[in-house]
């Protein structure tokens, strides 16, 4: 089956650091990848997606760039703020059973201190 | 922009008790809805995928007459979590799918807490 694996947290950085969260993927077809945020207390928001190899998604500075020959979709932002911290979610959505089904990885915590 | 709701965001219930959840697609028709179960520090596990009129479809070892889907309308999906005990007390996360602003996406609610005492 698919699966989707990214980095343990929790992640620590000073704000205006760089931010890489890695995530790897197993799929059987060509899925949609995905990385969702959700902050303290809330539901998932979709932060930013990618539909096909070598497609780069992006957001409120945040980006990720399908890599189908390493089956990767890491999360990368040149300066994070205060604001970035939440919990981030790697995901791949792909047609199973006729509808769409997403797989989610296991999240990883990035708290970013002033 | 779509937005999902659930209600409620939080309920604290006794063992034995049941619980209902709902979860609303406002701005759009969601032919699909999922429901998520979230545990403390895991990512989200789906629980199971219904679409409008029809019986939902379970995730292997989801108890489907402990956890009941309905799908009554395509704007509102409700979760009844029956005779709830404690190792049910988890953060439940429903999901719609459908077009919202002609783009075929799939929007998440912010979830509910659920306590069993």
């Amino acid at each position: 089956g698919n699966s989707v694996t990214q980095m343990e947290g929790p992640v620590t950085l000073s704000e205006e650091a760089f931010l890489t969260i890695n995530c790897t993927y197993t799929a059987t077809g060509y899925p949609s990848l995905f990385w969702y945020v959700q902050y303290p207390g809330e539901g998932l928001q979709l932060l930013l997606k990618a539909t096909k190899a070598d497609d780069k998604g992006s957001n409120k500075g945040f980006e990720a760039t399908y890599r189908k020959e390493t089956t990767s979709f890491h999360l990368e932002k040149g300066s994070v703020q205060v604001s970035d911290s939440a919990v981030y979610f790697c995901a791949l959505s792909e047609v199973e059973r006729g509808y769409q089904k997403v797989t989610f990885g296991t999240g990883t915590k990035l708290q970013v201190i002033p | 922009g779509a937005v999902v709701s659930q209600h409620p965001s939080r309920v604290i219930c006794k063992s034995g008790t049941s619980v209902k959840i709902e979860c609303r697609s406002l701005d759009f028709q969601a032919t699909t809805m999922f429901w998520y179960r979230q545990f403390p520090k895991q990512s989200l596990m789906l629980m199971a995928t219904s679409n409008e009129g029809s019986k939902a479809t379970y995730e292997q070892g989801v108890e489907k007459d402990k956890f009941l889907i309905n799908h009554a309308s395509l704007t509102l999906s409700t979760l009844t979590v029956t005779s709830a005990h404690p190792e049910d007390s988890s953060f439940y996360i429903c999901s719609a799918r459908g077009l919202a602003g002609g783009i075929d996406t799939q929007y998440f609610g912010p979830g509910t807490r659920l306590t069993v005492l």
